[in-house]
């Protein structure tokens, strides 16, 4: 099992450029989520789904697209890359253990948005 | 305004003694939380879960304590090892919200040999 992957590790985008960020899990979990992590702060929502096919906004959807085509796989869109999206991205999926639901995570993608 | 807190960023114990961190939240309806350990450059690692229905959860050396009237859990590890040192996050979770993770900021755990 490789859990919880995420590519790319690292890019760098200029100002106005886009990409996507792919994170793919092989846990046949239905929950799969969306973080950003900046220094000083724990991890923000962006998006998140609970199920192939259905998406959701968490705290801090503005600038980001996702997609959820395939139950293994959560892909995070920015269409017009801005400074103020440098940030650490984490995935996770999550399994429901008998009293809630408990996220695993992948590696982060660091991007940096010159 | 942020639900759930830590209130220190960082703290160092010596190597063998018990560490204590903790987090406080404002939210009543929070039923379910949860210790992440982070390593640099790696995602968060499940380390050990809470539901309201408890007051205490222990795994090996790690165990948690809630506290529901005074809106507070921590985190005890003894003893403590070089290896835990890292940032600790919790977490905090409802049913009416889908579980959707509330974070707070993490503490850095420095073990001292």
């Amino acid at each position: 099992n490789a859990g919880v992957t995420q590519t790319p590790k690292f890019r760098v985008l200029k100002t106005g450029q886009s990409m996507t960020l792919l994170c793919a899990q092989d846990m046949n979990h239905e929950y799969m989520y969306w973080y950003r992590q900046d220094p000083g702060m724990g991890l923000r929502l962006i998006h998140y789904s609970v199920g192939e096919g259905t998406t959701a906004k968490g705290e801090v959807p503005d600038g980001y697209n996702v997609s959820r085509l395939k139950k293994q796989n959560f892909l995070l869109g920015l269409e017009s890359a801005a400074p103020s999206q440098t940030s650490v991205y984490f995935c996770a999926s999550s399994a429901w253990d008998g009293t809630g639901e408990t996220q695993y995570f992948g590696p982060g993608t660091r991007l940096l948005v010159l | 305004d942020q639900q759930v807190k830590q209130n220190s960023p960082s703290l160092s114990v010596q190597e063998g003694r018990i560490s204590i961190l903790n987090c406080d939240y404002t939210n009543s309806m929070f039923d379910y939380f949860l210790w992440y350990k982070k390593y640099p450059a790696e995602g968060p690692t499940f380390l050990i879960s809470i539901s309201s229905i408890k007051d205490k959860n222990e795994d090996g050396r790690f165990t948690v304590f809630l506290n529901k009237s005074a809106k507070h859990l921590s985190l005890h590890i003894v003893p403590s090892q070089p290896g835990d040192s890292a940032v600790y996050f919790c977490a905090a979770s409802d049913a009416d919200s889908n579980y959707q993770l509330i974070w707070g900021a993490g503490t850095k755990l420095i073990i001292k040999p």
